[in-house]
């Protein structure tokens, strides 16, 4: 059964480029995730998706961060424009059911350095 | 707000050695914890994870957590290490409706 898939797993942005991240979650996952890391701040919250429906869009990161689930099984992330303050591992993760004790399985990221 | 604090950046220990990794976290409720391990170049994996019950849960790879309300914490310990326990050790926690708030994360370094 496949994991987490993300691509590209690198890219290079020069400032003020947009990008599109995109995730495919686990088959049969309701619950999508967004989070990016970096050393400073580690891991924070960009995006929750429950069934489709954006539940959490990260306060601060609004005005330039969009993400979205075209479908059940595929989501993006926009990042418009791209800063270089926003190189950072960019991370998405799925789990089933609603629960909120319910696991995360995490890609593998998208490592994202803006010039 | 909900914050979760680990205190040590970095710990080195020994191959064979016991393992304790420090969690604190500010919570208004009972909290969903949990304990992820981030090996090199790969995706966070769970190690375990409490809510209730016995406050020593145990997980995968022969790590244990123990709970305790009175301290906000949520410790995560090995007896024995391994070289292949390298890795960043990340405690979370979680609130209803929303994803997990993490720490910064321990990065452990197992040396022969």
């Amino acid at each position: 059964d496949a994991g987490v898939t993300q691509t590209p797993r690198h890219e290079v942005a020069e400032k003020g480029q947009t990008i599109i991240l995109k995730c495919e979650p686990v088959s049969g996952h309701n619950d999508l995730f967004w989070y990016r890391q970096t050393k400073i701040q580690g891991l924070e919250l960009l995006s929750y998706f429950r069934s489709k429906s954006l539940m959490e869009d990260g306060g601060a990161f609004k005005d330039r961060f969009k993400a979205e689930m075209l479908n059940s099984s595929f989501s993006t992330l926009k990042i418009q424009p791209t800063e270089p303050k926003d190189s950072a591992v960019y991370l998405c993760a799925s789990s089933l059911g609603t629960g909120i004790y319910a696991e995360q399985f995490f890609g593998p990221g998208t490592r994202l350095t803006v010039l | 707000a909900q914050s979760v604090t680990q205190p040590d950046a970095r710990v080195t220990v020994s191959e064979g050695a016991s393992l304790q990794l420090r969690c604190k976290y500010s919570y208004s409720a009972t909290p969903y914890l949990f304990w992820y391990v981030q090996y090199p170049r790969q995706g966070l994996q769970l190690l375990l994870k409490y809510y209730s019950g016995d406050p020593v849960v145990q997980g995968v790879n022969s790590f244990e957590a123990e709970f305790s309300k009175s301290n906000s914490s949520f410790h995560l310990q090995k007896a024995s290490v391994h070289w292949s326990d390298s890795a960043v050790y990340f405690c979370a926690l979680r609130n209803y409706a929303q994803g997990l708030t993490f720490g910064l994360g321990t990065r452990v370094s197992v040396f022969p």
